[in-house]
């Protein structure tokens, strides 16, 4: 089956570092996008991995484990901002267009 | 700028009535999507159009159509057959990026609609 897993609210303190962590199974798998959500806005493209390993760009860093079905999001340097949802999405490889998405991690960050 | 832009941000409708949403890109994106998001779910893929004068049905299609007659513009009609209307409905598009399909081609979102029937 096609299953996302990752949790559903997590908090952290402005300044700190936080990684939300996402789990996948999917028919093939042809890579994992990170969106970042406001609440009650549109999710914004955050990160894309298709091969293992970290990718970053500025305060934000992905990682994917192809072998495990595992992916984080890290957030550094975490600002009052950052506080929102952050959407996991696998994409199968039997349809590109078909993105499974995860539930949604509803980050708190407090002062 | 270009983007997407999704109207009206808020809608109310009395049950068993028809409510089409508009959904309009002039980002040159082929491919447009329509997804429904519900509490405690993630997002759920309703319609899709990879190119003019087609589309696909997605994972929660019944109850819901679509057209595609312009590049720029994929309404979505909500039926008097979906039997849970209310929800938060984005609407999306994406580029193709070339000889890999949509490969690791990111999704563009609209603010959303969010509907409300009673």
């Amino acid at each position: 089956g096609q299953n996302i897993d990752q949790p559903t609210e997590m908090t952290a303190t402005e300044g700190a570092i936080v990684q939300i962590n996402c789990t996948y199974q999917t028919s093939g798998f042809n890579g994992l996008f990170w969106y970042q959500q406001h609440a009650g806005e549109a999710p914004t493209f955050l990160s894309y991995n298709v091969l293992d390993g970290l990718e970053e760009k500025g305060r934000f860093s992905s990682f994917l484990s192809r072998s495990k079905g595992y992916s984080y999001l890290l957030l550094k340097e975490l600002q009052m901002k950052d506080s929102a949802s952050y959407l996991c999405a696998a994409s199968p490889s039997y349809n590109t267009d078909k993105l499974i998405f995860g539930t949604g991690t509803r980050l708190q960050v407090f002062p | 700028d270009g983007g997407i832009t999704q109207s009206p941000k808020y809608l109310f409708r009395k049950e068993g009535q028809n409510v089409t949403l508009s959904c309009e890109q002039n980002l040159n994106h082929d491919a447009m999507y329509w997804y429904r998001q519900d509490p405690g779910q993630g997002l759920r893929l309703i319609y899709y159009s990879q190119i003019v004068n087609d589309f696909q049905k997605g994972d929660i299609a019944e109850g819901y159509s679509v057209s595609r007659e312009k590049k720029e513009s994929f309404p979505l009609t909500v039926t008097s057959a979906q039997k849970n209307p209310t929800a938060f409905y984005l609407c999306a598009s994406r580029s193709n990026p070339g000889t890999g399909g949509f490969l690791g081609s990111p999704l563009h979102f609209g603010n959303g609609t969010r509907l409300t029937v009673t």
